[in-house]
């Protein structure tokens, strides 16, 4: 079975440090996602993308975020300047469809470390 | 603003006992609602929504506009439900799943 896949597992960062986590999403999927979950809390949804572009994003997602899809199969999340508090487990994922038919597969997460 | 709400951190039953894992939503439109599980371990994948009308693994939920409730139960649990679950809203026009805190079900032996 397809699945949605995240590299690395586990990233450690120092503060202020520019950090890039991977995913490759369900390759006929054509919606993208990243979610984060700060130890303790919520799923928090950041930013959604499609056809090349975001197609929505969180107030979290501020221009110390980027999103990008280099090629045909990745889809990245771009920290600039990490701080403490973005230490979470982040989520990517993909959907066949948008809109009210969205079904998010998700990837196993990639747990940054800010310190 | 949307709102998921799963009252309950932790909840705890005995194998073959009934289960309902409570979700309850504010949104003043037509929401789409989710039940995501993420067993020990493993990634958060769909459990069921309620636009497909399915059972999957047992388990069913129904929504009650009335009540703002899309509530997740099993006649009987099994030990291999244990898992964290989590109730997620989709709003019209939206690819944002807001997401509950989520329920720790334990089921013992």
């Amino acid at each position: 079975e397809p699945e949605v896949t995240q590299t690395p597992s586990h990233q450690v960062t120092q503060m202020g440090q520019e950090v890039i986590l991977r995913c490759v999403p369900i390759s006929n999927h054509l919606y993208f996602y990243w979610y984060r979950q700060i130890l303790g809390q919520k799923v928090e949804f950041l930013v959604s993308f499609y056809n090349n572009e975001i197609s929505e994003k969180s107030e979290i997602f501020d221009d110390q975020f980027s999103v990008e899809r280099p090629d045909g199969s990745n889809f990245t999340l771009k920290i600039r300047s990490t701080k403490l508090e973005d230490s979470a487990m982040y989520f990517c994922a993909s959907s066949p469809l948008g809109g009210q038919a969205t079904e998010a597969f998700f990837g196993q997460g990639t747990r940054l470390t800010v310190v | 603003a949307q709102r998921v709400t799963q009252p309950e951190k932790l909840l705890s039953v005995f194998k073959g006992a009934p289960v309902e894992l409570k979700c309850n939503y504010s949104y003043s439109g037509s929401p789409e609602l989710f039940w995501y599980v993420q067993y020990s371990r493993q990634r958060l994948q769909l459990l069921l929504r309620h636009i497909s009308r399915e059972s999957i693994k047992g388990f069913t939920a129904d929504l009650n506009k009335g009540e703002t409730s899309f509530h997740l139960k099993k006649p009987f649990a099994q030990e291999e439900d244990s898992a964290m679950y989590y109730c997620a809203l989709l709003r019209g026009g939206s690819e944002k799943l807001v997401f509950g805190k989520g329920t720790k079900l334990t089921v013992n032996p």
